[in-house]
């Protein structure tokens, strides 16, 4: 069935340092979004992407859409402990208008 | 605007048992997704319902059922429980069909233990 996978796991960090977390998908997806979930807490939107290539930026985050339409990658530079949490990506189901969620990445990050 | 609530927060129930979760939706918010999130699973997807009716549903037993009320308030039941099913019960709302293009809402979750 329909996967969708992100890499790494879990990523530790020194406060300062930049993280990435890549999603990937098994099926070509129309859009893609960005939840974060903080430790102990529900998962929050962060953004929607819908163009294939199209990247959005939120202060230190930068989100991209892949040209295949089947990853998309999140970068924060100069982590802060505020940035701690898991991330997720989300895509629609191929065949079904429900959201799958990926595996997540958590990141940690020490000051 | 309130967002979405969830109760009860947290439930301890034993195996065999039933248990009701509920969910209000954000006010004008019509459509309600379920979520189980586990260690091990992370967040699968339950059901989502859009006036009453369920548009989706996801890889579950029959043991999990759920329902939407006139007011977009909705339940979920879980019958005949297992241990397997001790998990964060997440409801997440949206303003129409939610799915894969709307923003996902998310409830702080129900914590079902199962002993």
């Amino acid at each position: 069935g329909q996967q969708v996978m992100q890499i790494p796991q879990y990523q530790h960090v020194q406060e300062g340092e930049d993280f990435t977390t890549y999603c990937n998908s098994s099926t070509t997806l129309s859009n893609i979004q960005w939840y974060k979930q903080r430790p102990g807490g529900h998962p929050v939107f962060l953004i929607q992407l819908v163009k294939s290539g199209e990247v959005k930026k939120q202060k230190r985050l930068t989100f991209q859409f892949g040209e295949a339409k089947k990853n998309s990658s999140l970068h924060i530079t100069a982590t802060q402990t505020t940035d701690v949490g898991t991330y997720f990506c989300a895509g629609p189901s191929y065949n079904t208008d429900k959201l799958i969620f990926g595996t997540g990445t958590r990141l940690q990050v020490f000051p | 605007k309130a967002g979405v609530t969830q109760t009860p927060r947290y439930l301890i129930k034993t195996r065999g048992q039933q248990v009701t979760l509920s969910c209000s939706p954000i006010s004008g918010h019509r459509s309600v997704s379920w979520y189980q999130q586990t260690p091990g699973q992370g967040l699968q997807f339950l059901f989502e319902y859009f006036s009453e009716t369920q548009r989706n549903k996801g890889n579950f037993p029959g043991r999990f059922s759920g329902r939407q009320f006139s007011n977009s308030r909705s339940e979920m039941n879980v019958s005949t429980l297992e241990l397997g099913d001790s998990a964060l019960y997440l409801c997440a709302s949206s303003l129409q069909f939610g799915g894969s293009t709307d923003t996902q809402y998310f409830g702080p979750g129900t914590r079902l233990t199962v002993l």
